[in-house]
C-alpha cells in the first residue's frame, strides 16, 4: 500500500542551524501539507500546498519556515535558523484532492531536537 | 479559536471493554475525523464523518456527529490491548482542506 515517507525520522540541530526536513508524498496526491507536534501537545496545521504554490499557512509558519516541491516527487519544509522553541515532530501529509476534502494520509514524522 | 477539545483526557479499560471518547469543536464543518497515534509514531486515519451524516461504521469503530451540539463521539467496541494509544479528532472546516486537531485521549487498554 501506498505511503507517505519522511527523512531524516530524528534530526539533532544547534540553534541558529538550517534544518530541511524531507517527504515524499504518495505519488498523484495533489495536496500538500505539513504539521507539527510538540511533545505532549496537540497537532498544529503549519502549511498546505497545492499547484506548486502555499493554499494556506498558520500564524506559526512565519519568514524563518519556507517549503518547496523540487522535483514532484519531494516536499520539503526548511527552518532557516533554528530556536529552541521548533523542537518538535513533524508530520508531512498528502491528499488525493479527488473529492472535496479528503481524509490525509500522514507520514511517520520527523523528530526535530535543538540544542 | 479552538476546535476538537476530547474528553476525557485520559481513559484506562479492561480488554473487552467498550471505550468512548468525545470531542467537541466550536465553528461550523465539512467533516470530523478521527485519527489514531500510537507513541511516538506517526497518525493513522480511523474514519472520517461528513457534516451531512451522523453515524458511521467501520469494524469495531462507531462514531456520530452531533452538529447541533457540535461535538461527536468514537466508540470502540470489544476493546483490545492494541487499541492502546492516543486518539484525536479533527475537523475540517468549509474554507479548506487543513486539519484543526484537538488535545487527543490517551486510552490504554488493559489486558
Amino acid at each position: 500500500e501506498p505511503e507517505v515517507t519522511q527523512t531524516p525520522s530524528h534530526q539533532v540541530t544547534q540553534m541558529g542551524q538550517e534544518v530541511i526536513l524531507r517527504c515524499v508524498p504518495i505519488s498523484n496526491h495533489l495536496y500538500f501539507y505539513w504539521y507539527r507536534q510538540i511533545l505532549g501537545q496537540k497537532v498544529e496545521f503549519l502549511v498546505s500546498f497545492y499547484n506548486n504554490e502555499i493554499s494556506e499557512k498558520s500564524e506559526i509558519f512565519d519568514d524563518q519556515f519556507s517549503v518547496e516541491r523540487p522535483d514532484g516527487s519531494n516536499f520539503t519544509l526548511k527552518i532557516r535558523s533554528t530556536k529552541l522553541e521548533d523542537s518538535a515532530m513533524y508530520f508531512c501529509a498528502s491528499d488525493p484532492g479527488l473529492a472535496a476534502f479528503n481524509e490525509q494520509f500522514f507520514g511517520p514524522g520527523t523528530r526535530l531536537t535543538v540544542l | 479559536s479552538q476546535q476538537g477539545e476530547e474528553d476525557p483526557q485520559a481513559l484506562s479499560i479492561q480488554e473487552g471493554e467498550n471505550a468512548t471518547m468525545n470531542c467537541s469543536y466550536k465553528t461550523s464543518i465539512n467533516n470530523l475525523q478521527w485519527y489514531r497515534q500510537n507513541s511516538g509514531r506517526g497518525l493513522v486515519h480511523l474514519i472520517l464523518i461528513r457534516s451531512n451524516e451522523r453515524e458511521k461504521h467501520s469494524g469495531r469503530l462507531r462514531v456520530t456527529l452531533d452538529t447541533s451540539k457540535k461535538s461527536s463521539s468514537l466508540l470502540i467496541t470489544a476493546s483490545r490491548a492494541a487499541d492502546t494509544a492516543s486518539y484525536f479528532c479533527a475537523t475540517v472546516g468549509n474554507q479548506g482542506g487543513k486539519l484543526i486537531f484537538g488535545q487527543g485521549t490517551e486510552l490504554s487498554v488493559k489486558p
